[in-house]
C-alpha cells in the first residue's frame, strides 16, 4: 500500500525554466510534508516542508504547494539550474515519528 | 563535519552471515532512525529511537534484525544470517528535541551487498 506517490519516475527541464514535481498521498491524517533532495551516493538532504495548516511555502527558488482536497502537493523549482540535476522525493507523516517517502523523481535539467 | 556519519560505507558479505552497521548522529540530536532503500524506492522506515528508547519498530524489521542505541548518542543496526533480499541501502537520520514535525537529517548510507 504505497501511501505517497511520485507517478513520474523521471523529468526533464531545461535551465531557467520552471521544473514541478508532483506527490499525491492518501492518507488522510499526515499533516506534515516534506521534500528531500539526494545525489548520488550521498543520503537525501531536506529541501523544505510544509504544514497541512498552510497551502504554501516558499524558500528562495523552491515553493511547495499543499492541496488537501486533492491529497496533492507539488514543488516548484524556479530558475531550474544544472546543479539541481537529483533525485527528488517527498515524505509525509501525521503524528507519529514515521516519516513515509515516494518513490522518487529523477530531475534532469538540461544546460 | 557536524552531520550524519555512518560506518562502513560499503558491506560486501555471504548470505548466512551477520553484518552490523554504525550510525553517529548529530551530537544534539535525541532522536535516531533507520531506513532502508532499495533501487527505485524512496526510504522506508525501520525503526525509532528517542535518546536509548526504541519506541517504534517497522514490521520490516524482522526477527533477524535488531536495532540499539544504549547510550542514547550512536546506534548500531546488525542484521544476522543475511539472505540476499537484504541487500540495500541502510540510511540513518537524526532529528532534535522538539515537536515530531522536525525535519530528519540523513548520513550517507552504508550500501549492503549480500552475495
Amino acid at each position: 500500500d504505497q501511501q505517497v506517490k511520485q507517478n513520474s519516475p523521471s523529468l526533464s527541464v531545461q535551465e531557467g525554466r520552471i521544473s514541478i514535481l508532483n506527490c499525491d498521498y492518501t492518507n488522510s491524517m499526515f499533516d506534515y510534508f516534506l521534500w528531500y533532495k539526494k545525489y548520488p551516493a550521498e543520503g537525501p538532504t531536506f529541501l523544505i516542508s510544509i504544514s497541512s495548516i498552510k497551502d504554501k511555502n516558499e524558500d528562495g527558488r523552491f515553493t511547495v504547494f499543499l492541496n488537501k482536497s486533492a491529497k496533492h502537493l507539488s514543488l516548484h523549482i524556479v530558475p531550474s539550474q544544472p546543479g539541481d540535476s537529483a533525485v527528488y522525493f517527498c515524505a509525509a507523516h501525521g503524528g507519529t515519528y514515521k516519516y513515509i517517502f515516494g518513490t522518487g523523481t529523477r530531475l534532469k535539467v538540461l544546460a | 563535519d557536524t552531520g550524519v556519519s555512518q560506518n562502513p560505507r560499503h558491506k560486501i558479505t555471504k548470505r548466512g552471515q551477520n553484518v552490523t552497521f554504525r550510525c553517529d548522529p548529530i551530537s544534539e540530536h535525541n532522536r535516531l532512525y533507520w531506513y532502508r532503500q532499495t533501487l527505485g524506492q524512496g526510504p522506508e522506515f525501520l525503526t525509532y529511537f528517542q535518546n536509548e528508547a526504541q519506541l517504534e519498530k517497522s514490521r520490516l524489521l524482522s526477527d533477524r534484525f535488531s536495532a540499539e542505541r544504549p547510550k542514547g548518542s550512536f546506534s548500531t543496526l546488525e542484521i544476522q544470517r543475511t539472505e540476499q533480499g537484504d541487500s540495500a541501502m541502510y540510511l540513518c537520520a537524526s532529528s532534535p528535541p522538539g515537536r515530531s514535525q522536525e525535519t530528519q537529517y540523513f548520513g550517507p548510507g552504508t550500501r549492503l551487498l549480500v552475495l
